[in-house]
């Protein structure tokens, strides 16, 4: 079984501060997805990362893919109160099935 | 276009009742999946299908049952809820294994 850890599982931060949130395993993955959640609703796609060392970035949000393919982080510069969500990696690996992580819940306050 | 739908959106139930949990989608998606979210524990794939006619035991399939008669909709069954299935369900489909994964409102279950 592949398992994918976050940390942190909580953060609470100002409005205009930054943070990184980070998905680790001891596997490699074919590829990495990072999906936001909303509460009520379900996870939605941000981004997909598929190559080693690989950044995208989308807006304020900054995601990369490990070297070595078994990690990921995602970076928010000046955080705003629209970022609030739980924050999900998924990793895609035997059989092209996704894995995701344990999850990090954020709230960005005023 | 209402995309992945789930009905109903809440249920409690009490031990040993069954029901079923229906998702419906208007993608013409050929994969469906169904997951469970449990605090700490991130999504956990519980069945999937490939295709209309088709399922397959995901990462905790025990307790549940799936089916795929159509297409657009996937099925899933609890035969004899137990506390342990307490949980939100969603529901989700893609164009494909390697594509993205498009996810229905889910199903918040309570299990008395």
């Amino acid at each position: 079984t592949q398992l994918l850890e976050q940390s942190p599982q909580f953060l609470s931060i100002q409005e205009g501060e930054n943070l990184t949130v980070y998905c680790n395993s001891s596997s490699v993955f074919s590829s990495l997805q990072w999906y936001r959640q909303e509460p009520g609703e379900g996870p939605v796609l941000l981004v997909t990362v598929v190559t080693g060392g690989e950044v995208k970035k989308l807006k304020r949000l900054t995601f990369q893919f490990g070297d070595a393919r078994k990690d990921s982080s995602l970076h928010i510069t000046a955080a705003q109160p629209g970022d609030t969500g739980l924050y999900l990696c998924a990793g895609r690996g035997t059989a092209s099935k996704l894995t995701f992580g344990t999850g990090t819940r954020l709230q960005v306050t005023l | 276009n209402a995309g992945v739908t789930q009905t109903p959106k809440f249920r409690v139930l009490k031990t040993g009742q069954s029901m079923t949990l229906l998702c419906a989608q208007d993608m013409n998606h050929e994969y469906m999946y169904w997951y469970r979210q449990d605090p700490g524990m991130g999504l956990r794939l519980i069945h999937y299908s490939v295709g209309e006619g088709t399922t397959a035991k995901g990462e905790v399939p025990d307790g549940y049952n799936v089916s795929r008669l159509k297409k657009q909709n996937f099925l899933l069954g609890l035969e004899s809820a137990a506390p342990s299935q307490t949980s939100v369900y969603f529901c989700a489909n893609s164009a494909g294994p390697s594509y993205e994964q498009y996810f229905g409102p889910g199903t918040r279950l309570t299990v008395t």
